[in-house]
């Protein structure tokens, strides 16, 4: 099966920007998805489709993908956005079901 | 309001059963496919599956098949995931998770369940 790689860990000043990318060939075919997950809690989608945000989450989130690798951008980082993100594909090369999920970038904010 | 709620934390022994539950409400049960979730102490998550309530069809992560069973009781609107024989590297969270549609984002998630398996 295919797999989707991330960096383990990157970190922001308060209120600059970070970005966080996703790699894999399943990316060339089937859209991201982005999750966030705060310390003990359970994860949350911030970002899907083409560049979509579902109801309740800011506008400094925002994505994007370009051949194999997704991206997931934060423009003016908050405290409150310190989490672990998680990107999520399909791979179809077990079935269309199947959901690839990166290994998690931890995000700091300084 | 669309929830998913899961039953609470689990201590086993290893070799014991186990199956714990997730209980959807605010929306058409039978509509949507639910999938579970696994995260390990300090990992990531991995996909182990799913089931669609209407026909109980389900596919397996190849990595947990045979190692679990996903189930679906849709009178009670409840998806489960059980275990024959646990083993003390099944010592993780459990989240449950529902797609916008079957190859959709997960837009809800239920809180976790967390499995500890020890001697």
């Amino acid at each position: 099966s295919s797999e989707v790689t991330q960096g383990p860990a990157v970190s922001v000043e308060l209120g600059q920007t970070v970005t966080i990318t996703c790699q894999g060939d399943s990316l060339r075919t089937h859209l991201a998805s982005w999750y966030q997950q705060r310390p003990g809690q359970a994860p949350t989608l911030v970002i899907y489709g083409k560049n979509n945000r579902p109801s309740g989450i800011p506008d400094r989130f925002s994505g994007s993908t370009s051949g194999t690798t997704a991206s997931l951008t934060i423009i003016g980082a908050q405290a409150e956005d310190e989490a672990d993100y998680y990107c999520a594909s399909r791979d179809s090369s077990v079935n269309h079901l199947h959901v690839l999920f990166g290994g998690g970038t931890k995000v700091t904010v300084l | 309001e669309v929830q998913l709620v899961q039953s609470g934390a689990e201590m086993r022994k290893p070799g014991e059963s186990l199956k714990i539950s997730c209980k959807g409400s605010g929306f058409t049960f039978a509509s949507y496919w639910i999938a579970w979730v696994r995260q390990m102490p300090g990992k990531g998550l991995e996909w182990m599956g799913i089931i669609y309530p209407v026909d109980s069809d389900t596919r397996y992560n190849p990595s947990f098949q045979g190692q679990v069973t996903i189930s679906v009781d849709r009178s009670i609107s409840t998806a489960y995931l059980q275990w024959s024989s646990l083993k003390a590297s099944d010592t993780a969270t459990y989240y449950c998770a529902r797609p916008s549609h079957s190859t959709g984002p997960f837009d809800y998630w239920g809180q976790g369940t967390l499995v500890a398996v020890s001697s």
